[in-house]
């Protein structure tokens, strides 16, 4: 199972709203990502955890809020989101070995947010 | 960070093979060259990785010259299907998070 699932698929929230986005994965990864991805415009990282704990945040607003709660799931939390925060928001997980390595990132079908 | 540099477009036919050329001029020893490809509103999707010379899988080759600051991605008798944007990164062991570059928009006509 090379999956990474994302839910919702798709999302519109207002500015005053307060919503969650999830990711899973069963492949035994123990590092997990989210990245930001505008219209016509590559991905942008937005937080990595390692072993589940935040080990790079790319300055990001406040108003995102990212959780592990365990080695499978991650969670991206949304309050106060502006319009300009519409975009496509995709996880993806990857191994995690040890150093002298890179690792193949799998990456989730991403869940299209709209803030109203 | 390397910043890689690859065109931004190119047109192709089905049946014929298409090149991408990505330069990475500040390429640093334990880094390695990494495509993906992406289709519309879906995740980016891993195709090939190689260090130097030439690495095939099922998919695609790799070519990468001894001094590293190039490489070409060569895509076999593409199809429609292989209408994509194709990422070309450079990926530094010591830090696992891909920075993706503007991509190359790949469009197959019949």
């Amino acid at each position: 199972d090379t999956e990474v699932t994302q839910t919702p698929k798709h999302l519109v929230m207002g500015m005053t709203n307060k919503k969650s986005l999830k990711c899973e994965q069963h492949m035994g990864h123990r590092a997990m990502y989210w990245y930001k991805q505008k219209a016509k415009k590559p991905p942008e990282l937005m937080f990595v955890y390692s072993y589940e704990k935040l080990s790079i945040n790319e300055s990001v607003p406040s108003r995102f809020s990212p959780e592990c709660p365990n080695s499978s799931l991650l969670n991206l939390h949304l309050h106060a989101l502006q319009p300009e925060d519409s975009a496509l928001y995709l996880c993806a997980s990857s191994q995690e070995r040890s150093g002298g390595s890179t690792d193949t990132q799998y990456f989730g079908p991403g869940t299209r947010l709209t803030v109203l | 960070l390397a910043k890689t540099t690859q065109p931004i477009s190119m047109d192709s036919y089905e049946g014929q093979e298409v090149n991408i050329t990505c330069s990475h001029n500040n390429i640093a020893t334990n880094d390695y060259i990494t495509w993906y490809q992406q289709f519309p509103s879906q995740g980016p999707r891993f195709i090939i990785q190689g260090y130097k010379t030439k690495v095939t899988n099922e998919v695609a080759s790799l070519f990468i010259p001894a001094d590293r600051k190039s490489s070409t991605l060569s895509l076999p008798r593409v199809s429609l299907s292989d209408t994509a944007v194709y990422y070309c990164l450079v990926v530094n062991t010591g830090r696992r998070a891909l920075t993706f570059g503007s991509g190359t928009r790949l469009q197959v006509q019949p």
